[in-house]
């Protein structure tokens, strides 16, 4: 299985600042990376894919970079609503996809 | 507008079986892979178990191979998940999740269905 391993798990921010959250893959999975954000008590929701798309909807301060092993997920300017649960997953492996542990990301 | 509705949950003993479903509509079903992913309390996400679109190909984690089996009625727009021998660590809530077809990323998800083994 494709190990995927984020940092940092937890991180305090405030309103406004600039935050870059890295997963590392095992292996390389090419540009097969994507990002979620999870909020208490809902579902995650697709925020980049292919490391870099940006999802319909989401705000462009949000911002994905990256390939083969190494990968961002980069908050331009924090906003309230932004502070939650971020998931990297890679789908270059499909048997299993595998997840991050997560970084949460609070309010400073 | 894409909607996944899980439901089938509850509590349920060790040992025991549920069948979770998940009721899709807003587009056409059959054409998209589905997977079911869960998250244990407090804890992160794990890929479950997906199905390609026409139902030719089906695969599983390692820890529910053998107890769980995923499902699908395009008739119906429905996606399901057997679940046999459950096990207190099967506690988690699941979601069913919509696959993209290039790519294979998971771009809609349901809101998730509590399941908790427990006696």
């Amino acid at each position: 299985d494709i190990q995927m391993t984020q940092s940092p798990s937890s991180l305090s921010a405030s309103v406004g600042d600039r935050v870059t959250i890295t997963c590392r893959a095992s292996q390389s999975i090419s540009s097969y990376l994507n990002w979620y954000q999870q909020k208490p008590g809902k579902a995650p929701k697709l925020l980049m894919y292919v490391a870099s798309s940006l999802q319909s909807g989401v705000p462009s301060r949000f911002s994905g970079s990256g390939s083969g092993t190494d990968f961002t997920l980069t908050i331009s300017s924090l906003q309230p609503e932004d502070f939650a649960t971020y998931y990297c997953q890679q789908s270059y492996s499909t048997i299993p996809y595998t997840f991050g542990q997560g970084t949460k990301l609070e309010i400073k | 507008e894409v909607q996944l509705l899980e439901s089938g949950g509850g509590l349920v003993q060790p040992g025991g079986s549920l069948r979770l479903s998940c009721a899709a509509s807003g587009f056409t079903f059959s054409s998209y892979a589905m997977s079911w992913v869960r998250q244990s309390p407090g804890k992160g996400l794990e890929w479950v178990s997906g199905i390609s679109g026409s139902d030719n190909s089906r695969s599983y984690a390692e820890s529910v191979k053998g107890r769980f089996t995923i499902s699908r009625d395009n008739s119906k727009n429905t996606l399901y998940l057997q679940m046999n021998s459950l096990r207190a660590e099967d506690t988690a809530v699941y979601y069913c999740a919509k696959e993209d077809s290039n790519w294979y990323y998971f771009d809609y998800w349901g809101q998730g269905t509590l399941v908790t083994v427990s006696s």
